[in-house]
């Protein structure tokens, strides 16, 4: 059973379009992180999300967790190719003994 | 300083040969992980470790040896593997936090082939 869902899984899209990628889960995270990783590659830190409601800018990148905590969105704004990678959500709980519980993550891919 | 280094980034074993991945943070954290990463698929955890303790062992099969001989080096024995065992390894860091707000940071990984 996947406790985080992240959607779309893979997404293709032309050099200046929006996107928005899901994380969602039907139980609390005590916080939300956001990577970006590329082939061969570890996973890089875009962010962390800890509040309900909070939203944090990062460029052209939004991310949002959700009030209850439960889900979080990152939105792209002008997709650049420099964009493409492998995007993952993962979330860590209280008591978790610092468990990351990563979702599927969602493969983009940005045209010139 | 966020770096989190692994070495080798890729390595060549045959079956019965032992070999070691190496891991090293120098940030003050106290917990360290090893990931196993298939190809399209994300981090799967292996191994927790907690003020260089072992604090989660995800049922990782035996031929999988972690060490944590300090604070700041993860090591991961290898020994007997199989060719399905061929994957990205992943070496990350993070404060200990129970509460589950510790960030994680992560190396480059090293790309085991097992032949």
């Amino acid at each position: 059973t996947q406790l985080l869902e992240q959607s779309p899984q893979f997404l293709s899209i032309q050099e200046g379009e929006n996107l928005t990628v899901y994380c969602n889960s039907s139980s609390v995270f005590s916080s939300l992180q956001w990577y970006r990783q590329e082939p061969g590659e570890g996973p890089v830190l875009l962010v962390t999300v800890v509040t309900g409601g909070e939203v944090k800018k990062l460029k052209r990148l939004t991310f949002q967790f959700g009030d209850a905590r439960k889900d979080s969105s990152l939105h792209i704004t002008a997709a650049q190719p420099g964009d493409t990678g492998l995007y993952l959500c993962a979330g860590s709980q209280a008591g978790g003994y610092n468990k990351l519980i990563f979702g599927a993550g969602t493969r983009l891919a940005v045209h010139p | 300083d966020t770096e989190v280094t692994q070495t080798p980034k890729h390595l060549v074993m045959g079956m019965t040969n032992k070999k070691s991945l190496k891991c090293e943070q120098h940030m003050g954290h106290r917990a360290m992980y090893w990931y196993k990463q298939k190809a399209k698929k994300p981090p799967e955890l292996m191994f927790v470790y907690s003020y260089e303790k072992l604090s989660i062992n995800e049922s990782v099969p035996s031929r999988f040896s972690p060490e944590c001989p300090n604070s700041s080096l993860l090591n991961l024995h290898l020994h007997a593997l199989q060719p399905e065992d061929s994957a990205l390894y992943l070496c990350a860091s993070s404060r200990d936090d129970r509460g589950g707000y510790a960030e994680a940071f992560f190396g480059q990984g090293t790309r085991l082939t097992v032949v």
